[in-house]
């Protein structure tokens, strides 16, 4: 049983658009957040992570949002380009924590 | 910059045949991971090390075991290869504390 939910599968947005990918986590012990990106062939990379004494956090066009109390974070691509197509995951890990738990992973499409 | 290397990119193997997966990381980091990444199921941890000569369970560990001799070596091996362990396999490494866990660019394993 996936431990992080994660919604959309995929998803096809314009250039210049705002993908957003959502995820969903039930243990409270939960307190780093990080996303990771893929591109094809390649193995994911740290994209941006975000703690929950924070509801947002940014970098570049990439824009972390957190609600403790719903237990959910999300995902969005401010101004997206067709570099940015690739596969996001949702992590989550406890502070005491070797291990991520991983979200299903969403494929974004951006059209030129 | 980190590195984390994957022996083989693309692996064909046999119905019951042993297989090594060879995974070095050149960060002197103390953790080490393996994930098998399916479509739709996101990454799943197989097994993790900790330190040299130690080694978890993941959430699927059942006909994989590991090895971690040194440092800044990590295998995964299949006992006895079964088709459904046709997948993508990913090691990842990070340094002990609040760090982000590297990821090498995947072995493909096709097991015939």
């Amino acid at each position: 049983q996936q431990q992080v939910k994660q919604s959309p599968q995929s998803l096809i947005v314009q250039k210049g658009g705002i993908p957003i990918i959502n995820c969903a986590y039930e243990n409270t012990a939960f307190d780093y957040f990080p996303w990771y990106q893929q591109f094809p062939g390649k193995g994911p990379a740290l994209l941006i992570a975000i703690r929950p004494d924070v509801s947002e956090k940014k970098e570049g066009r990439f824009t972390i949002s957190f609600n403790k109390s719903a237990k959910q974070f999300s995902l969005h691509i401010m101004d997206s380009q067709p570099g940015d197509s690739a596969t996001y995951f949702c992590a989550a890990r406890g502070s005491n924590d070797y291990k991520l738990s991983f979200g299903a992973g969403t494929t974004v499409t951006v059209r030129a | 910059d980190v590195k984390v290397t994957q022996s083989s990119r693309y692996l064909v193997k046999r119905t019951g045949e042993k297989v090594f997966l060879e995974c070095v990381q050149d960060m002197d980091h103390e953790n080490m991971f393996w994930y098998r990444q399916d479509p739709g199921l996101g990454l799943r941890l197989i097994y993790f090390s900790y330190d040299v000569k130690m080694k978890e369970k993941g959430d699927i560990p059942e006909g994989y075991s590991v090895s971690r001799e040194k440092k800044e070596r990590f295998s995964l091996i299949l006992e006895s290869a079964s088709t459904n362990q046709t997948s993508m396999y990913l090691c990842a490494s990070r340094r002990t504390g609040d760090q982000p866990q590297h990821f090498g660019d995947g072995t493909r394993l096709s097991i015939l």
